[in-house]
């Protein structure tokens, strides 16, 4: 089983939909979670870190699920801006003390007009 | 299938040393990327190989900084001399050849090596 696991899509939306993903991870020890926003060929930008409360960030809004150990992003109101691969980031303990982050392969989000 | 490994997950060094880092990227990704997280900032670009040639290395910071990817396989960085604002997570990623299409491939990232210079 992968450590961090995302559906690859793609998710072919209108404009204005409500979309969510999940992302799943393995390791309960993990500590921070993150989405990150990549545009093609282009470095991931921070999109929000995710808190066990749950937070949003106008039409975005992230929600932590430590029991299930899933993490879930929802985007309202869809934007054909919104097109990119949404990349979901796990930063956990290891055994040797030292934290590592795990990328999921993302989730690629394509907004239609 | 074997996912991008990065070498070491963790390197402490003094200022004025040399470090060397290695990625190896998925067998058959001829694209691989480094990328740097400077603590409490954003995943910065540093650079893009196609096979063993650099492609773009408009982000690379300095002349201290010295990447190589020889017969287009595993790559490493190298820093030489390491200065304290070199401290971060260094990250590798790889995706698939591009096709004519200009195809975006997703990226496979390794898990990081946190480098930190005292």
């Amino acid at each position: 089983r992968k450590e961090v696991e995302q559906d690859p899509g793609p998710f072919n939306v209108p404009e204005g939909a409500t979309v969510a993903f999940n992302c799943t991870y393995s390791n309960s020890a993990s500590q921070s979670f993150f989405w990150y926003r990549q545009d093609c060929r282009k470095e991931p930008k921070l999109l929000m870190s995710v808190y066990s409360s749950g937070n949003e960030d106008g039409r975005f809004t992230a929600q932590l699920n430590r029991a299930s150990q899933y993490i879930s992003l929802l985007i309202r109101d869809s934007k054909l801006s919104d097109s990119a691969t949404y990349l979901c980031v796990v930063n956990g303990g290891t055994t040797s003390g030292t934290y590592k982050y795990i990328f999921g392969t993302g989730t690629r989000l394509k907004v239609l007009a | 299938e074997a996912g991008v490994t990065q070498f070491p997950s963790h390197s402490v060094i003094e200022k004025g040393q040399t470090v060397t880092l290695r990625c190896d990227p998925i067998s058959g990704h001829d694209n691989l990327y480094w990328y740097r997280r400077v603590m409490g900032k954003e995943i910065k670009f540093l650079l893009h190989f196609v096979k063993e040639s650099k492609q773009d290395e408009s982000g690379m910071p300095n002349n201290r900084f010295l990447a190589e990817r020889t017969g287009g396989t595993y790559s490493t960085l190298k820093v030489q001399p390491a200065e304290l604002e070199d401290s971060g997570v260094y990250f590798c990623a790889s995706s698939l050849p591009t096709g004519q299409g200009k195809v975006c491939y997703g990226y496979t990232f390794g898990s990081g090596t946190r480098l930190t210079v005292v």
